[in-house]
């Protein structure tokens, strides 16, 4: 139990243009979905945290405009990179929290270029 | 908040020898820290957790301590083997959140 789907795995995009990157948890009702990013030899980052029907939280540091949360249903959050800059190239993982104190489970990632 | 500390940042070591990797945390509020496996662009997955009721814990290969006196939790791998090879990170969560605080990793090399 307690899969989490990430899609794309991989996307290579112009300088200036946008991504959508989803997460789908596929065997439970993930109430809290979280975004992170990654770079290479780093640890995972916490980008924001999205609960169903309200507006993401942004950690420090994070540009809300830039990084387009959407947590429309209790299985599906999207995260889309806007205008998006070479800088921007990373590794982003999604993982998603049913219950408090139970399962956080991450997505299998999705790595992004831009060129 | 809290503060996950990882040692070593890169560990190697020969085939069938034992690996050890420290975290130290401050929130004495965690009471549940897990450890995941991160191989080379993939996601990372849960290995082994141990909640602070529990000292020891114990899977295979790999086990877990917690001195909740000292905040500090290890992992152990016995046996390693070339597979072992991967970023480790070990995670502390604070009762009542969903959200764990990572470690910085550790890069475990493990040559045959």
């Amino acid at each position: 139990g307690a899969v989490v789907s990430q899609h794309p795995s991989w996307v290579i995009c112009k300088s200036g243009t946008s991504v959508k990157i989803e997460c789908r948890s596929l065997d439970f009702q993930a109430t809290t979905m979280f975004w992170y990013r990654q770079f290479p030899k780093q640890s995972l980052m916490l980008m924001a945290t999205s609960n169903e029907g309200s507006k993401a939280t942004y950690e420090q540091g994070v540009e809300k405009d830039k990084f387009l949360i959407n947590h429309a249903s209790l299985t599906l959050s999207t995260l889309t990179v806007t205008s998006a800059h070479p800088e921007d190239s990373s590794f982003y993982i999604c993982s998603a929290s049913g219950v408090v104190g139970y399962g956080y489970t991450f997505g299998s990632g999705t790595r992004l270029t831009v060129v | 908040g809290e503060n996950v500390e990882q040692h070593p940042s890169t560990l190697s070591v020969q085939e069938g020898d034992s690996a050890v990797i420290k975290c130290t945390y401050s929130d004495s509020a965690s009471n549940y820290f897990p450890w995941y496996k991160q191989e080379l662009g993939k996601r990372p997955q849960l290995i082994i957790d141990i909640r602070s009721n529990v000292g020891e814990k114990k899977d295979q290969r790999i086990a877990v301590t917690l001195n909740k006196t000292a905040k500090h939790f290890s992992l152990h791998i016995t046996e390693t083997q070339p597979e072992d090879s991967a970023v480790y990170f070990c995670a502390a969560r604070r009762g009542g959140s969903y959200i764990p605080t990572f470690g910085r990793g550790t890069s475990l090399i493990v040559h045959p």
